[in-house]
């Protein structure tokens, strides 16, 4: 199976800071999907097939990638960013990443 | 609104089974594939059991031969009844529709195995 690696483990940044979190594939993969989970909540698509907006995601937030290096990037981060963010894969058998955790200063 | 609710988590010893239900509503459940995704106690998200809208289902490894999916489309109602369960099957269980990749979550059920 395709283990994913995500980096950093914890982030903590400013309102208004761009940020990346990014996502390593042991292997090739053709797309990645972004959860984001807050606090006592479940999963929350954010992005899916790589670089596509899931409906009523804010436009700060944004995919790129492919093969085995991936990243979601934060154009300006707000308060209610903080949350847990997983990327995903499908391409022969369903992973997930491990998560970064995004505090806000 | 589009909606999943799941029910029937609890305490189990190891050993032994438990069936747990995703009621959906809010959209046309029949048309859509459906799949268990469960997270650990360490907030680890593993994909558990998937079902295509025309009845196929995937497993993983850690799973297969002892839990199984199924659908009632007349009632629109994901179904996931585990057996032989153990330690490690210890998590918040989430219903969550799509194969692929997962656009809609329920808020979960926990399922605890321990004696």
């Amino acid at each position: 199976q395709i283990v994913l690696t995500q980096s950093p483990a914890i982030m903590s940044a400013s309102l208004g800071e761009e940020i990346t979190l990014t996502c390593s594939a042991s292997s090739s993969v053709s797309y990645m999907h972004w959860y984001q989970q807050k606090s006592g909540t479940s999963p929350k698509l954010l992005i899916y097939s790589t670089s596509n907006l899931a409906s009523g995601v804010p436009s700060r937030f944004s995919g790129s990638g492919s093969g085995t290096f991936y990243s979601l990037t934060i154009s300006s981060v707000e308060a209610e960013d903080a949350a847990d963010y997983y990327c995903h894969q499908w391409s022969s058998y369903p992973t997930f990443g491990g998560g970064t955790k995004l505090e806000i200063k | 609104e589009v909606k999943l609710v799941e029910s029937g988590g609890g305490l189990v010893k190891p050993g032994g089974s438990l069936k747990l239900s995703c009621a959906a509503s809010g959209f046309t459940f029949s048309s859509y594939a459906m799949s268990w995704v469960r997270q650990t106690p360490e907030k680890r998200l593993e994909w558990v059991a998937s079902i295509s809208s025309g009845g196929s289902t995937y497993y993983p490894d850690s799973v297969k031969g002892r839990f199984t999916i199924s659908r009632d489309n007349a009632r629109n109602i994901l179904y996931l009844q585990m057996s032989s369960l153990r330690s490690e099957d210890t998590a918040m269980y989430y219903c969550a529709r799509g194969y692929y990749y997962f656009d809609v979550w329920g808020a979960g059920t926990t399922v605890t195995v321990s004696s």
